[in-house]
């Protein structure tokens, strides 16, 4: 069965630089999740799209952007990078209206910022 | 708002011993609940969730977790430990909304000895 991909799956990045990650859904899954998962520590929530709108917003830095484009892919733009950026970045995608609102997530893009 | 808390960020057990890994939740509307497991360098794998009906839920790979409304839990438990489990366990909480956010908590790390 087809799986969330995100690209690239390893990044690394000076400080001040910017960053673009890319997630593609599982095909028919309309909305998009970013999580961001520091070292040691649990995901945490930053930003949500369904049918290319933003859906929910979390504690995502006014540095970052994302949107979600026509084919259902999404990118999550980081700009400013700051050594505390270096994280795991997980995209995970769902089907709204599906019934347990179950999110299936991707391998993750592992950003470091030297 | 939601929050979980897992009790133990630490786990050992041995090989063939029970697993049993502590999970509590907060949430002013009926909770979704999951349990993730994370291997090394990984994405999020879902174990088991808990939308609504029977209270205990079977997951993959020998897991299952009992809801308890009463105590606000959803401990994870498997009755004999494998060296595979060795991994990041991570529970998590939605509202009974399709397409919101999962609030994680701060996982456990579980070692099997043999």
């Amino acid at each position: 069965a087809a799986g969330v991909i995100q690209s690239p799956r390893h990044l690394i990045k000076e400080k001040r630089e910017t960053a673009t990650l890319k997630c593609y859904p599982i095909p028919r899954h309309d909305t998009v999740y970013w999580y961001q998962q520091g070292p040691g520590q649990d995901p945490q929530f930053l930003i949500s799209f369904y049918e290319k709108m933003q859906s929910d917003k979390g504690s995502i830095p006014d540095r970052f952007s994302a949107q979600q484009f026509s084919d259902y892919h999404s990118e999550l733009n980081m700009s400013s990078l700051e050594l505390g950026d270096s994280a795991l970045y997980f995209c995970a995608s769902s089907l709204l209206g599906s019934q347990h609102n179950e999110q299936f997530f991707g391998p993750g893009t592992r950003l470091t910022v030297l | 708002a939601q929050s979980v808390t897992q009790l133990g960020s630490h786990v050992s057990v041995s090989e063939g011993a029970l697993v049993l890994l502590r999970c509590n939740y907060s949430s002013s509307v009926p909770p979704y609940l999951f349990w993730y497991v994370q291997y090394p360098n990984q994405g999020l794998q879902l174990l088991l969730k808990y939308t609504t009906g029977a209270t205990l839920v079977k997951g993959i790979n020998g897991f299952e977790a009992e809801f308890k409304k009463s105590e606000t839990s959803f401990h994870l438990t498997k009755p004999s430990a494998h060296m595979s489990d060795a991994a990041e366990y991570f529970c998590a909480v939605s509202v009974t909304t399709s397409g919101s956010r999962l609030t994680f908590g701060e996982g456990t790390q579980l070692t099997v000895n043999p």
